[in-house]
């Protein structure tokens, strides 16, 4: 099974909503990762949780909010987003070997628009 | 200087013919390195792995120049369903596992 589940697909909310992304994997990968995605851009990488600790924040606003509830599952949640933030949002994971992680492997990614 | 670079692109190649695919990474240390493909508005998912002693899979083959800093990708005898985004992926040397994107090279293969 090499498969990086995201829920939901597609998502819309308002500037006043709370919502939560979901990311699943079940390969027993250590390393997970959040991207954020524009159109005709390549993916720009926003979190990392190595062995479910938060390891890189790559300066991401607070309306942001990251959480590894255990090795599986990932989770983003979201609070009083702007337009600007409006994205495909993209999980991945990857295995770890010491100080090394290898490739990653993605989920299909939330579609999100905030209105 | 950006931490991943790319041929900008894009490429318009007509079936059959050969395209290579060059980037740049700017940190020495450096330790893994990928390539990606990416459909529109689908997830990238890796094409191969990228090694200093190069390595082969059918039609694709990349290779990896330690010295210059250097990855290529170079498809043989392309195909219609070869077109899509080729992105250049670099696992950063720093503590917490550090995986980035080049900006990518979109690639179209016309019949």
């Amino acid at each position: 099974d090499t498969e990086v589940t995201q829920t939901p697909k597609h998502l819309v909310m308002g500037m006043t909503n709370k919502k939560s992304l979901k990311c699943e994997q079940h390969m027993g990968h250590r390393a997970m990762y959040w991207y954020k995605q524009k159109a005709k851009k390549p993916p720009e990488l926003m979190f990392v949780y190595s062995y479910e600790k938060l390891s890189i924040n790559e300066s991401v606003p607070s309306r942001f909010s990251p959480e590894c509830p255990n090795s599986s599952l990932l989770n983003l949640h979201l609070h009083a987003l702007q337009p600007e933030d409006s994205a495909l949002y993209l999980c991945a994971s990857s295995q770890v070997h010491g100080s090394m992680n290898t490739e990653a492997f993605f989920g299909q990614g939330t579609r999100l628009t905030v209105v | 200087r950006k931490e991943v670079e790319q041929d900008p692109g894009p490429f318009n190649v007509p079936e059959g013919a050969t395209v290579a695919f060059n980037c740049t990474y700017s940190n020495s240390a450096s330790q893994s390195f990928f390539w990606y493909r990416q459909d529109c508005r689908k997830e990238p998912k890796l094409l191969m792995s990228v090694y200093s002693s190069g390595n082969e899979d059918g039609r694709f083959t990349a290779q990896l120049n330690r010295a210059s800093q250097y990855i290529s990708l170079l498809i043989r005898d392309s195909k219609l369903s070869d077109s899509a985004t080729y992105l250049c992926v670099v696992n950063l040397p720093t503590g917490g596992f550090k995986t980035i994107f080049g900006a990518g090279t979109r690639l179209f293969v016309k019949a």
